[in-house]
């Protein structure tokens, strides 16, 4: 079984430039997760999709990060205009999707971002 | 507002001894907890977990112990081994959401 897919693997922009990290989950995972890793702290959930439907974008800088979920499948996280304190890695998970359960979730190698 | 505390940045333990990394937490609605393991340019990937109903879990030289009084856990890897060396991450979740809460990781370093 193929995993979590995500490109590119590196990324340095200049602040204010845009940037778009894109994930391709494992097949039929309904779940798919981004998280925010920044040196010396663990991953932050930015936004959880099930299926093409967002469950919590509570922690998504809203007025700079954007991200979508067509047809269900592949995600596109994006950020605009871009802050020096955006460098992190940006990690995309995937999960099944059994009601009651916790689901395991698979972690794409991520994008690692630098914002000079 | 940190739920989930990994309060030692690093460990360095000789082949063949027991490593011990711990973690504590402050959400008493956690009920679930795992360990992810991370090497450099890789994501995480799930190593063990432990149900709130369980003190323990075991997998091969992997333990993990969970103290619910204490809000805290530990994993146990022995014996370590060099390929151990990496980044270990406690996570938590709450069976209403399911959400993750990472720790900020613990590198151990196996020497040989």
């Amino acid at each position: 079984e193929a995993g979590v897919a995500q490109s590119p693997r590196y990324k340095i922009i200049e602040k204010r430039q845009s940037v778009a990290f894109w994930c391709n989950p494992i097949s039929g995972h309904a779940t798919l997760y981004w998280y925010q890793q920044i040196l010396g702290q663990g991953p932050k959930l930015l936004i959880q999709f099930q299926n093409n439907g967002v469950v919590d974008d509570s922690q998504l800088p809203k007025d700079r990060f954007s991200a979508e979920r067509l047809k269900g499948v592949d995600s596109t996280l994006k950020i605009q205009p871009a802050k020096l304190e955006d460098s992190a890695v940006y990690l995309c998970a995937s999960s099944r999707l059994l009601a009651g359960f916790y689901n395991e979730q698979f972690f794409g190698p991520g994008t690692r971002l630098t914002v000079l | 507002d940190q739920q989930v505390k990994q309060n030692s940045p690093s460990l360095s333990v000789q082949e063949g001894r027991i490593s011990i990394l711990n973690c504590d937490y402050t959400n008493s609605m956690f009920d679930y907890f795992l360990w992810y393991k991370k090497y450099p340019a890789e994501g995480p990937t799930f190593l063990i977990s432990i149900s709130s109903i369980k003190d323990k879990n075991e997998d091969g030289r992997f333990t993990v112990f969970l103290n619910k009084s204490a809000k805290h856990l530990s994993l146990h890897i022995v014996p370590s081994q060099p390929g151990d060396s990496a980044v270990y991450f406690c996570a938590a979740s709450a069976s209403n959401d399911y959400k993750l809460s990472f720790g900020a990781g613990t590198t151990v370093t196996v020497r040989a």
